[in-house]
């Protein structure tokens, strides 16, 4: 079953700041976080796994709350560059703690940042 | 830049007829994916592969079949195409470290008339 994400779509002004949920159902292992502009492949931004590890990639972090099953992506003083669409990927458990095989991405939201 | 290509990169072709797209990477990899992707539905697992000969079934396999003889190349196929496959269609490997990263190929955008 996908994972839910939200908002669908966000829209900031350059320097302010977005947060992007993604919500499963399922008992996850890890959650990964790419992004995706506009007629190109997505890109791996990280991969949070099972023990609520928080990571960051420059002003760009996330959270996973295993308990929850819910991991948010953190989009600090964002630049013209972060636009594009932000897809969560999970893998749950039952892959007996691997974190490669089958991921089940969500819809994406689309983030877009104005001067 | 993981080394992964993908033919062709566009393709436009009539209802009923036989496709196959060819993912291609350079660095070894074990495991490949080949994904398609349509507004509203994110990315949607086709079929997957962990090694020459082994493959597996995705989440939206129907109508679609692989085959992989060597490590570098995963084939896509469609065996009678269909209008509802029309679609963009990426290959993604995992890294070969810890914790097994995706990374995608650049995509082939498929139009079935």
């Amino acid at each position: 079953q996908q994972p839910v994400q939200s908002p669908q779509a966000v829209i900031l002004r350059e320097g302010e700041d977005a947060v992007i949920n993604c919500s499963s159902s399922k008992a996850l292992y890890s959650v990964h976080w790419y992004r995706q502009k506009h007629g190109e492949a997505p890109v791996f931004l990280m991969i949070l796994l099972k023990g609520g590890e928080q990571k960051g990639h420059d002003k760009i972090s996330a959270s996973f709350n295993e308990k929850k099953q819910q991991s948010s992506l953190y989009l600090t003083a964002s630049q013209l560059s972060y636009s594009g669409t932000y897809f969560c990927g999970t893998v749950p458990t039952l892959w007996g703690g691997t974190s490669y095989g089958k991921l089940t991405f969500g819809q994406g939201t689309i983030l877009t940042v104005h001067p | 830049d993981a080394g992964i290509t993908q033919s062709p990169r566009h393709k436009v072709t009539e209802t009923g007829t036989p496709v196959t797209l060819r993912c291609h990477q350079t660095e070894n990899h074990r495991y490949m994916y080949w994904y398609r992707q349509d507004p509203g539905h994110g990315l949607r697992l086709i079929h997957y592969s962990y090694g020459v000969k082994d493959t597996d079934k995705g989440e939206v396999s129907d109508g679609y079949s692989v085959s992989r003889s060597k490590t570098e190349d995963f084939l896509l196929t469609l065996e009678s195409a269909t209008s509802s496959q029309t679609s963009v269609y990426f290959c993604a490997i995992t890294g070969t470290h810890y914790p097994y990263e995706q990374y995608f190929g650049p995509g082939t955008r498929l139009t079935v008339t």
